[in-house]
């Protein structure tokens, strides 16, 4: 099993869909993170949780809901979003969101918006 | 001012070149420091940490420079599959990690 997985890869959605994307992690790490990257800009962290309680909202907007059932497994609901909410949405994994142990990350889901 | 700056290329190098990119940070209470590269379409995987004396991997030298706040990153005998975006990333404390945009770097036969 590869370390952190993200289903779907890619995924189209319209404005007023709802829709989930799901992260696992295989590396017993107690910290997981939703990111986002758009073009031409810096990665942005979105959400921390740490032993699945979340720990850092960076001001996301509502139609941009996390779940952690579990240390494995993490989930961004996605309900009404906007064309401008395209983008590669990143999972991230590490020991601990305190530490400076590496965050290994997964390959990513491609949204698009329409 | 950006929390960290990059010159975002594209850098185009022949194989074989030294090639170095620099990264500044705007905040002096940074305490790491990290390279990170991202292959195209592909997620960022960690290249190195930086240290304050300076460290080497092979072909890749990171340094930093606290006083200037910037961190560098040397490429020795570039190879084809160093062909990568790097991400200079930096963490204050116990906080997040903070990405700079990244450097493209695309080396040519």
């Amino acid at each position: 099993e590869t370390g952190v997985t993200q289903t779907p890869r890619h995924l189209v959605m319209g404005m007023t869909n709802k829709k989930s994307l799901k992260c696992e992690q295989h590396l017993g790490h107690n910290a997981m993170y939703w990111y986002k990257q758009s073009a031409k800009k810096p990665l942005e962290l979105m959400f921390v949780y740490s032993l699945e309680e979340r720990v850092e909202n960076n001001s996301v907007p509502s139609r941009f809901s996390p779940e952690c059932p579990n240390s494995s497994h993490l989930f961004l609901h996605l309900h009404t979003l906007q064309p401008e909410d395209s983008a590669l949405y990143l999972c991230a994994s590490s020991q601990d969101p305190l530490s400076h142990n590496e965050q290994f990350f997964g390959p990513g889901t491609r949204l698009t918006v329409l | 001012r950006k929390e960290v700056e990059q010159d975002p290329g594209p850098f185009n190098v022949p194989e074989g070149a030294t090639v170095a990119f620099n990264c500044t940070y705007s905040n002096s209470a940074s305490q790491s420091f990290f390279w990170y590269r991202q292959d195209c379409r592909k997620e960022p995987k960690l290249l190195m940490s930086v240290y304050s004396s300076g460290n080497e991997d092979g072909r890749f030298t990171a340094q930093l420079n606290r006083a200037s706040q910037y961190i560098s990153l040397l490429i020795r005998d570039s190879k084809l599959s160093d062909s990568a975006t790097y991400l200079c990333v930096v963490k204050r404390g116990n906080e997040k990690l903070t990405f700079g945009t990244g450097t493209r770097l695309t080396i040519i036969p």
